[in-house]
Formats: C-alpha cells, structure tokens, sequence
C-alpha cells in the first residue's frame, strides 16, 4: 500500500534554531500534502497544505514565516520550523492523499530546549 | 459548522467487550467519514470508513453504523482485545477520501485483560 517516510522521528534543537521535517511519498506521487501538529493527548490540527510546485495554503492563525513548508517535487514535502521555541515543541504529522485514503506518516517529535 | 464533536474522551472496556465512540457532525457537506487509530508516538492509521449513502460498513471486528438524519456515526469494536488500546479519532471530509481532513477530538481506549 501506500506509504509516506517522515524524518526524522525524534529531533531536539535549541532555542532559536531552525529545524526541518521531510516527507516522502514512497511508492505513489503526492501532488498535495497536509501538515498537522498534535500536542499530547490532543487531536491533531491542520496546519497547512502543500501543493507541489505552488504555495502552499496555511490554516488561521499559522505563522508562514515560522512554518516554511516546500513541495518541490510529487514526492517530497519539507517543514521547516524557523527560529524554533520551547513552544513549537509539539509532534509533526504529514499526511498525503491517495486512491485509498490518506496515509499519515510516522510523525516527528520536536523538542526545542 | 466545521466541528466534529467526538465523545467519550476516554473508555475503560473488559477484554472480549464491545468498545463504541460517537461522533457528530454538523455539515452536511461532508462525504467522506474515516476512522483512525494512533498508538503512542505512531502516526495515525486509517481502520474503516465510511460515506453518507451507507448506513453500515463492517471490516472485521470494526463496524461503522452511520445515521445521516441525525449527523452522526460511531465506531464499534467488537471482542476488544489488549492490544486495541490506543487513540481514536473520527474525522470528516468534503471531497471524498483527498479533502482536508476535520478530526475528532480523539478517544483514549483501554482494554483490560
């Protein structure tokens, strides 16, 4: 079936630096991807979609210039959290639509000491 | 209007007993009702779905029953075992199985052997 690789699983970066989370659909072209972030025993929210070889589309309240996200190519999406901080510490979720659903990737959980 | 309302947060079950979530909608707009299971640290995995023209869908041990006139659709997990333990999470979409995804806000299942 249909699988995404996100990486990395587990990343701990120091305050102010920036840090970026790739998505890769692996066997199927993911020409939109969605981005969530879960903090702990809450659902996830949708922080914006990528579209490849567009901008991508940011959900209310989501800062573009902290959450940089490129879709370079049908296969690979990027996050980029700028100028990280202890609150940006939170889970990544990817997630890329396909004929049988969505798939989510495994998730990246950000720690910004 | 975009809210998926989901409930109980929590739920304690026997091994070998019947496990329901409720969820419930209010746009009608939506076409696409997936179910998902996440475990600690994972990535959310699709178990069932459903769309609104079926009141039912069985999978296994899974069953959606879907009620449109009252906007609302539930999860049944019959002969729960240890290993269901985990988060639930409803969610509803427009634009079937390649829209953006609205979620529940996710139920913490117990099975106790």
């Amino acid at each position: 079936g249909a699988v995404v690789s996100q990486h990395p699983s587990r990343v701990i970066c120091k305050s102010g630096t920036s840090v970026k989370i790739e998505c890769r659909s692996l066997d199927f072209q993911a020409t939109t991807m969605f981005w969530y972030r879960q903090f702990p025993k809450q659902s996830l929210m949708l922080m914006a979609t990528s579209n490849e070889g567009s901008k991508a589309t940011y959900e209310q309240g989501v800062e573009k210039d902290k959450f940089l996200i490129n879709h370079a190519s049908l296969t690979l999406s990027t996050l980029t959290v700028t100028s990280a901080h202890p609150e940006d510490s939170s889970f990544y979720i990817c997630s890329a639509p396909g004929a049988s659903g969505y798939t989510f990737g495994s998730g990246t959980r950000l720690t910004v000491v | 209007q975009q809210q998926v309302k989901q409930s109980p947060q929590s739920l304690i079950v026997q091994k070998g007993g019947i496990s329901i979530i409720n969820c419930a909608y209010e746009n009608t707009a939506f076409d696409y009702f997936p179910w998902y299971q996440q475990f600690p640290g994972k990535g959310p995995a699709l178990l069932i779905a459903i769309r609104p023209d079926v009141s039912e869908k069985k999978e296994g041990r899974f069953t959606i029953s879907f009620n449109k006139s009252a906007k609302q659709f539930s999860l049944h997990i019959m002969d729960s075992q240890p290993g269901d333990s985990a988060t639930y999470f409803c969610a509803a979409s427009m634009g079937g199985n390649t829209g953006k995804l609205i979620f529940g806000q996710g139920t913490t299942l117990q099975v106790k052997p």
